[in-house]
């Protein structure tokens, strides 16, 4: 199985918004609403943003939200802050039964 | 409130054996599935294995289908990870958390395994 690709950086400035695009394929995103987003700071756990492609944890700022079209998932932050800076990790169920990520993508915040 | 406790991590030289274990509170262990996730140094998430919260059902990354064993005890709401057959590339924070495939809602703060001679 092999990795969902996401773009290894994207960049913003406060207050911006951005898209992180995740591309699988249609044995795993575009067969599936199962799609999670996770956002992981440095030495720390990932945290749960995004799950079921679009519904979002108690606790996540609406700021975060998610979509999908085809096979591509993607994750927006509107009204970007500093504290938003972290990378940034999809995942999908695959018809194999397992679960593949992303391979990351790291978020700057200008 | 959720936590999620893990422990076992170490030195270990490829060939060898380890087990991870995960102890769990804040929620009805025995209603949830369970999973270990990996992150080799610098590098991105791996899924590892997921079970069921029964226990009846088991699933694996082909990069560790039949050299590790994923298992759990429900009277100790304990999660744990038998790796055999260790190798380098096994190097990584092993991450527990709480979910089945779909999504994982909750993680541990993971332990580190290294695989080296």
């Amino acid at each position: 199985q092999s990795a969902l690709t996401q773009p290894a950086s994207v960049s913003g400035s406060p207050g911006q918004s951005i898209t992180i695009s995740c591309t699988g394929t249609s044995n795993d995103v575009g067969g599936y609403n199962y799609v999670s987003w996770f956002q992981q700071h440095p030495g720390k756990a990932p945290k749960l943003m995004i799950y079921d492609v679009s519904n979002r944890p108690s606790g996540v700022p609406d700021r975060f939200s998610g979509s999908k079209s085809g096979n591509t998932a993607s994750l927006t932050i509107s009204g970007l802050q500093a504290e938003d800076e972290a990378d940034y990790y999809c995942s999908s169920y695959t018809s194999s039964i397992t679960l593949v990520f992303g391979g990351g993508t790291k978020l700057t915040v200008l | 409130e959720v936590q999620l406790l893990e422990s076992g991590g170490g030195l270990v030289q490829p060939g060898g054996s380890l087990r991870l274990s995960c102890a769990a509170s804040g929620f009805p262990f025995s209603n949830y599935a369970m999973s270990w996730v990996r992150q080799a140094p610098g590098k991105g998430l791996e899924w590892v294995s997921t079970i069921s919260g029964s226990a009846s059902s088991t699933y694996y990354a082909d990069s560790v289908k039949g050299r590790f064993t994923i298992s759990r005890d429900n009277s100790k709401n304990t999660l744990y990870l038998q790796m055999n057959s260790l190798r380098v590339e096994d190097t990584a924070v092993y991450y527990c958390a709480k979910g089945l495939l779909r999504y994982q809602d909750y993680w541990g703060q993971g332990t580190l395994v290294t695989v080296s001679s």
